[in-house]
């Protein structure tokens, strides 16, 4: 299964509302998580399930669709939330978890 | 806490084999599978496979089948990550991180483990 995301990079200002977007091959439910990176670090969960939120990731952060379109909210952007973000589907143990090819955001 | 703490930095030459660790605690062992993934400089997140340690199974993505092994041992709660013939673009960073069958997200990872293939 491809993921595909958009976009590639984006520059946007500390309050911003940005939506990152990332489609599947073929239809995956609703087997879709969100990571945040920082460079040299651990991904991080943030959305599983397509629309649940983490314990503990603070709540600007959704997510939403089913299928094979999906997207990531950031409803208020704050300087820390600079990183790099993948969606990963898993859709099944029997077959190879993908990741899109992830978004680089920057605050400016 | 739940915790996976990953094996220090290697570096290797080609044609050699690298062997990472993954301990880890503050959870049943057995209930979770442990996946591998690894990310090339610069580059994104690449999924090598998982292994459940409850039973042993494993299962390989297509390009890693032949060179890769995973392996555990229950008695401390530790999954292994064998890659063998390495070449230069198995220089990475290497991740582990757990899921289950019924929650198939990962919500903890490894810190990472940086191999660097070189003559």
């Amino acid at each position: 299964i491809q993921m595909t995301q958009s976009p590639s990079s984006l520059s946007a200002y500390v309050g911003d509302r940005v939506t990152i977007t990332c489609r599947a091959s073929q239809s995956i439910g609703t087997y879709l998580s969100w990571h945040q990176q920082k460079p040299g670090k651990a991904p991080k969960l943030l959305i599983y399930a397509a629309s649940s939120l983490q314990s503990g990731v603070p709540s600007r952060f959704s997510g939403r669709g089913s299928g094979t379109d999906f997207t990531l909210t950031i409803s208020s952007l704050q300087s820390e939330d600079s990183a790099t973000y993948y969606c990963q589907q898993s859709y099944s143990h029997s077959s190879e978890y993908t990741f899109g090819q992830g978004t680089k955001l920057d605050i400016e | 806490q739940v915790q996976l703490v990953q094996s220090g930095a290697e570096v290797k030459k080609p044609g050699a084999s690298m062997k990472v660790s993954c301990e880890t605690s503050g959870y049943t062992f057995s209930d979770y599978y442990v996946h591998w993934l690894r990310q090339a400089p610069g580059q994104g997140l690449e999924w090598m496979g998982w292994i459940n340690p409850a039973s042993g199974g494993t299962f390989y993505g297509r390009k890693f089948r032949g060179r890769v092994t995973l392996t555990s041992d229950s008695s401390i709660g530790t999954a292994y990550l064998d890659l063998t013939d390495l070449r230069s673009d198995d220089t990475a960073l290497y991740f582990c991180a757990r899921d289950d069958w019924n929650h198939p997200f990962f919500d903890y990872w490894g810190q990472g483990t940086r191999v660097t293939v070189s003559s």
